[in-house]
């Protein structure tokens, strides 16, 4: 399987920071990766498909970037509402697995 | 508006098998794929699988091959994800998700959850 590994695993920041997360694959899968952002007790809700691709309805301020091994998502002006886990996910493989995800909090 | 509604939460014991549905509305089973997530109290998700776009078939991941079944009605939109020999660390919440996309693929909209909960 491929191994997703997201950095950093909990990451605290500020009203208005600039926050970047990082995802590394254990092998290239071009730019086939998802980030998917999960709010305590609720279903996670997709972000950015096909490494750059943002869903729709999803706010201009998150962005994706990266192919083949590493990954970023990006959040450039952080809001009260993006505190939340992050998971990126990869579909390059039939077996999709998910990175371990990422905690981010109020500082 | 696309909606997944899952099915209520179970109790069962060690060595029973336990029967999930996710009920969808506003798209057809026949126009859309559906995929199983489960993520464990306080841990990350974990892909259980379900139909590929890209390739054509349902694919289970390795790590629930033998013990997971995922099926379909279409005349009542309704997708199903059957487990088997569950042990207490099956304990979790599992949700189905809508598959969008055909060469790169993304999962929107997901269910509600449905806690499975496995204790003798």
């Amino acid at each position: 399987d491929i191994q997703m590994t997201q950095s950093p695993s909990s990451l605290s920041a500020s009203v208005g920071d600039r926050v970047t997360i990082t995802c590394r694959a254990s092998q290239s899968i071009s730019s086939s990766l998802n980030w998917y952002q999960q709010k305590a007790g609720k279903a996670p809700k997709v972000l950015i498909y096909a490494a750059s691709s943002l869903q729709s309805g999803v706010p201009s301020r998150f962005s994706g970037s990266g192919s083949g091994t590493d990954f970023t998502l990006t959040i450039a002006t952080l809001h009260p509402e993006d505190f939340a886990l992050y998971y990126c996910q990869q579909y390059y493989s039939p077996q999709h697995t998910f990175g371990q995800g990422t905690k981010l909090e109020m500082k | 508006q696309v909606q997944l509604v899952q099915s209520g939460a179970e109790v069962k014991k060690p060595g029973a098998s336990v029967k999930v549905s996710c009920k969808l509305s506003g798209f057809t089973l026949t126009e859309s794929s559906i995929q199983w997530v489960r993520q464990a109290p306080g841990k990350g998700l974990e892909w259980m699988g379900g139909f590929l776009p890209e390739e054509g078939e349902t694919i289970y991941a390795q790590n629930f091959q033998g013990r997971v079944t995922m099926t379909e009605d279409s005349p009542t939109d309704t997708a199903y994800m059957e487990l088997s020999s569950l042990r207490p660390e099956d304990t979790a919440v599992y949700y189905c998700a809508m598959v969008r996309g055909v060469i790169n693929t993304w999962l929107d909209p997901w269910g509600q959850g449905t806690l499975v909960t496995v204790s003798s």
